[in-house]
C-alpha cells in the first residue's frame, strides 16, 4: 500500500547546486504534507510542510511545491551544502479529516558531492 | 530547542519477554505517537494518544501492545510478549494541539529493539 511514493532511492548533487527531491501520492484526501530529514542513528527531523490550500512554501534554502492536480510535491534545496547529505522522507496526513497519523514514503538518500 | 527524548537507545530482549520503551514528549505538546521502522522498510504508524486515551491505532498495534502516560511527562510503549518480528526502530513523536492549523510531529531519536 504505497500511498506516498518516492521513486528515487538516491540522488547525488554537486555542492552549491540545486537539489530537487520528488514525491507522488495517491490519496486525494491528503491535505497536509511534510518533509523530514534523517541522519543515521537519529530520528526524523521536521524540515518544512505545506497545507493543501497552498502550492508553495519557502523557508530559507528549502522550498516545497505542491501540485494537487498531479498529486505531486517536490522539495528544492538551494544552494545544496555538505550537511544536507541525509535521507529525506516525504510524508502526508489527512489532518482536516480528523486523522493526523503520518504516512511516510520510503525516503531518498541525498549525497552532496564536494 | 525542546526535543523528544527516548530511552533506552538500544534494547536487547529475549523473545517472549516484556519490554517497555520510554519517551518524554516536548513539554507543551498534547498529542503523542509511536511509529516503528523495520530495517529496510518505511516508517509506519502504530498508535496515537490524546487526553489519556488512544485516538487511533494501526493493524500492527494488536493486543500485545499498550501505551500509557503514567505521569505528566512520560509516555510509554509496552510490548507484552515480544516476537522476533518486533525487532525494529521505535520512534516516539509529539505535536501541539491546534484545531485551526495542522502542526508537524516532532520525533525522538528512537529506540532500537532487538529480539533474540
Amino acid at each position: 500500500d504505497q500511498q506516498v511514493k518516492q521513486n528515487s532511492p538516491s540522488l547525488s548533487v554537486q555542492e552549491g547546486r540545486i537539489s530537487i527531491l520528488n514525491c507522488d501520492y495517491t490519496n486525494s484526501m491528503f491535505d497536509y504534507f511534510l518533509w523530514y530529514k534523517k541522519y543515521p542513528a537519529e530520528g526524523p527531523t521536521f524540515l518544512i510542510s505545506i497545507s493543501s490550500i497552498k502550492d508553495k512554501n519557502e523557508d530559507g534554502r528549502f522550498t516545497v511545491f505542491l501540485n494537487k492536480s498531479a498529486k505531486h510535491l517536490s522539495l528544492h534545496i538551494v544552494p545544496s551544502q555538505p550537511g544536507d547529505s541525509a535521507v529525506y522522507f516525504c510524508a502526508a496526513t489527512t489532518w482536516g479529516w480528523g486523522d493526523d497519523k503520518i504516512i511516510f514514503g520510503k525516503g531518498t538518500r541525498l549525497h552532496i558531492l564536494p | 530547542e525542546p526535543e523528544v527524548t527516548q530511552t533506552p537507545s538500544h534494547q536487547v530482549t529475549q523473545m517472549g519477554q516484556e519490554v517497555i520503551l520510554r519517551c518524554v514528549p516536548i513539554s507543551n505538546h498534547l498529542y503523542f505517537y509511536w511509529y516503528r521502522q523495520i530495517l529496510g522498510q518505511k516508517v509506519e504508524f502504530l498508535v496515537s494518544f490524546y487526553n489519556n486515551e488512544i485516538s487511533e491505532k494501526s493493524e500492527i498495534f494488536d493486543d500485545q501492545f499498550s501505551v500509557e502516560r503514567p505521569d505528566g511527562s512520560n509516555f510509554t510503549l509496552k510490548i507484552r510478549s515480544t516476537k522476533l518480528e518486533d525487532s525494529a526502530m521505535y520512534f516516539c513523536a509529539s505535536t501541539k494541539l491546534d484545531r485551526d492549523k495542522p502542526q508537524p510531529q516532532h520525533f525522538g531519536d528512537g529506540t532500537r529493539l532487538s529480539i533474540l
